[in-house]
Parts: structure tokens; sequence; C-alpha cells
């Protein structure tokens, strides 16, 4: 049972262009989500974060969007370079009551973006 | 500051036997996490260690255990190996319950044939 969900394996954007990457997820009791990058070869480096108490989180040229009621989240890189080309892994944790010692990740979806 | 070392990085295990793999933390960081990566999927969470002890486990076979060091360092062992043991694993360092510190290793590649 795949309870965080990223259904585009891939995207492939313009330089300069705005990209969006979605994720979905089933189990209501997360309430903490993450964004990883990942390169060929290195270990996946945190990105950006948004806890469920918030709507949108913003970080430079990285926004995360929280739809609690639709359960989806995105991520939208503004504007696009192709050093962000990467697989991107959308992530979820329970963070209550201290047990949150666990990631849950989708399957990722690899950006690439064309100069 | 150093960040998470894994070793070895490469490795080909026959069907059945054992492995051990090897994870530094980084410098500060008390918890280590394992992580399984099959190919073209997300990481899975096999475990976690604080303080020597397992804080967490996902959902994986007692042929799959762990050992955290009083230097934080962990190791993951795997028992009598399967074909579908093949995979990235990945350990992750971090202050218990502090994501934005959860620092990943470049990974062990295994491979059993």
């Amino acid at each position: 049972d795949q309870q965080v969900k990223q259904n585009s394996p891939s995207l492939s954007v313009q330089e300069g262009r705005i990209s969006i990457l979605n994720c979905d997820y089933t189990n209501s009791m997360f309430d903490y989500f993450l964004w990883y990058k990942k390169y060929p070869a290195e270990g996946p480096t945190f990105l950006i974060s948004i806890s469920s108490i918030k709507d949108k989180n913003e970080d430079g040229r990285f926004t995360v969007f929280l739809n609690k009621s639709a359960k989806h989240l995105s991520l939208h890189i503004v504007p696009s370079q192709p050093g962000d080309s990467a697989v991107y892994f959308c992530a979820a944790s329970k963070n209550s009551g201290g047990s949150n010692y666990k990631l849950t990740f989708g399957k990722g979806t690899l950006l690439t973006v064309n100069p | 500051e150093t960040g998470v070392t894994q070793s070895p990085t490469h490795l080909i295990k026959t069907r059945g036997q054992q492995v051990t793999l090897r994870c530094s933390s980084q410098s500060g960081h008390n918890t280590v996490s394992w992580y399984q990566q099959a190919l073209g999927q997300g990481p899975q969470f096999i475990f976690q260690y604080y303080r020597e002890e397992e804080n967490g486990r996902g959902n994986f076979p007692p042929r799959f255990s762990g050992l955290q060091f009083p230097n934080y360092s962990s190791e993951l062992n795997v028992n009598a190996l399967e074909l579908d043991d093949s995979a990235l694993y990945l350990c992750a360092s971090s202050s218990l319950q502090d994501f934005y510190g959860y620092t990943f290793g470049s990974g062990t590649r295994l491979t059993v044939v």
C-alpha cells in the first residue's frame, strides 16, 4: 500500500520556466511533509518541508504548497535551472507524540531541466 | 563537519549469505536510521537506533538487524540473503526528531546473485 504517491515518474522543463512536482498521500495521520533531492551516486539531500498547520512554505526558488483536504502537496521551482535536474522525493511523517522516527517516501520524480 | 560515510560502496553477495554494512554518523548526531531503496522505488524505512537501542522498525523481517555503537556509528546486518534484498541501502544520521538535520550517506549498492 503506497501511502505517498508521486504519479509522474519524470518531468522535463525548459530552463527559466516553472517546474511543478506533485505528491499525493493517503494517510490522514501524516502531518509533516518534506522534499528531498537526489543526484546519481549521492544520498538524498533535504530541500524544503511543511507542517500541516501551514499551506505554503517558501525558500528562495522553492515553494511547497499543501492542500490537506485533497491530501496533496506540490513543489514549485521558479526559475528552473539545469542544476536542478535530479530525482525529487516527497516524504511524509507523523510528527505527533515524539514518535516521528520514520519517513515514508514516494517513488520519486526525475526532473530534467533543459538549457 | 564530516558527513555520513557508508562502506562499502558496492557489494556482491550470493543468496543465503550474510552481509554487514557500515555507517559513520555525522558529527553531533546521535540517531541513525537505515533505509532500503529498491530499483525504481523510494527509500523504505528499515529501523532507527538511538542511544544504542532500536527506536522504531519498519516492515522488515528479523533477518534484518542492526547495531549502534557508543560513537554513534552503526551496522546493518542481513542474514540469509534473498535476491529481493538487492537494493541501495541508505544510512541517515540526525539528532532525534530533527528532520532538518537528517543527513543521508551515499549508500551501499548490494547485489544478491
